[in-house]
């Protein structure tokens, strides 16, 4: 296993089109975690997943965003109608609660980086 | 107040000198703590995590851990040039599930010169 899979890498999109962004997390992870990074800003947490379960969701997510994660292996972030704000790097990162410390260290994939124009 | 405060710098140190990161956060139940440097444009990557208060070394990388100040920071001995990258200070937050997510900072920019 390589570590987490993202793609696509770079997507540039028109205003009010949508798009769909895909992880696959490291096999043996069962927790996946979305986040979104802007230029300057650490990144934000946007949603969780335990298995297929969508544990949390932040209120950064609005009701334009929907993730998935069928059978609890890869994953799917949709934007719907996309804005201009919603320019940014989406990183996905998933992680094994069987971490000997228990501390549910992240691993990150490396990015799709979206444009909105 | 943000729940996890860096300052942004850059933070300019020249190269072979000691770099101090530090970091503060709010909330008092956090457990655990990481460091994750991020190179332009790539994704952030894991150097350091520490659980308890006190100082834990790992080649050039040391961070400090006090819980009752709610303060981390991360030391990086005889800086290299190739240390200058953004780093990301993280802290576990517990979910509903009592699980964690992670909470991050907006980095510190740390610049070192050849």
């Amino acid at each position: 296993d390589t570590g987490v899979s993202q793609d696509p890498r770079h997507k540039i999109t028109k205003r009010g089109q949508n798009v769909t962004f895909r992880c696959d997390p490291i096999s043996e992870h069962n927790r996946l975690y979305w986040y979104r990074q802007t230029l300057g800003q650490g990144p934000e947490f946007l949603t969780y997943f335990q298995n297929e379960a969508q544990l949390e969701k932040s209120r950064l997510l609005s009701d334009r965003f929907s993730a998935e994660r069928p059978k609890g292996s890869f994953s799917t972030l949709e934007i719907q109608r996309t804005e201009q704000g919603d320019s940014a790097m989406y990183l996905c990162a998933s992680s094994s609660p069987e971490d000997p410390s228990g501390a549910n260290v992240l691993t990150f994939g490396a990015g799709s980086r979206l444009t909105v124009l | 107040q943000k729940e996890v405060e860096q300052n942004s710098g850059p933070l300019s140190v020249p190269e072979g000198a000691i770099a101090s990161l530090n970091c503060t956060y709010s909330d008092r139940v956090s457990q655990s703590f990481f460091w994750y440097r991020q190179y332009s444009g790539k994704s952030p990557e894991l150097i350091m995590s520490i659980y308890s208060n006190g100082d834990k070394e790992d080649g050039r990388f040391t961070a400090q851990l006090n819980k009752a100040s709610q303060y981390v920071s991360l030391l990086i001995r005889d800086s290299q040039p190739s240390d200058s990258a953004t780093y990301l200070c993280a802290v576990n937050t517990r979910l509903l599930d009592s699980s964690y997510k992670l909470i991050f900072g907006s980095g510190t920019r740390l610049l070192v010169r050849p």
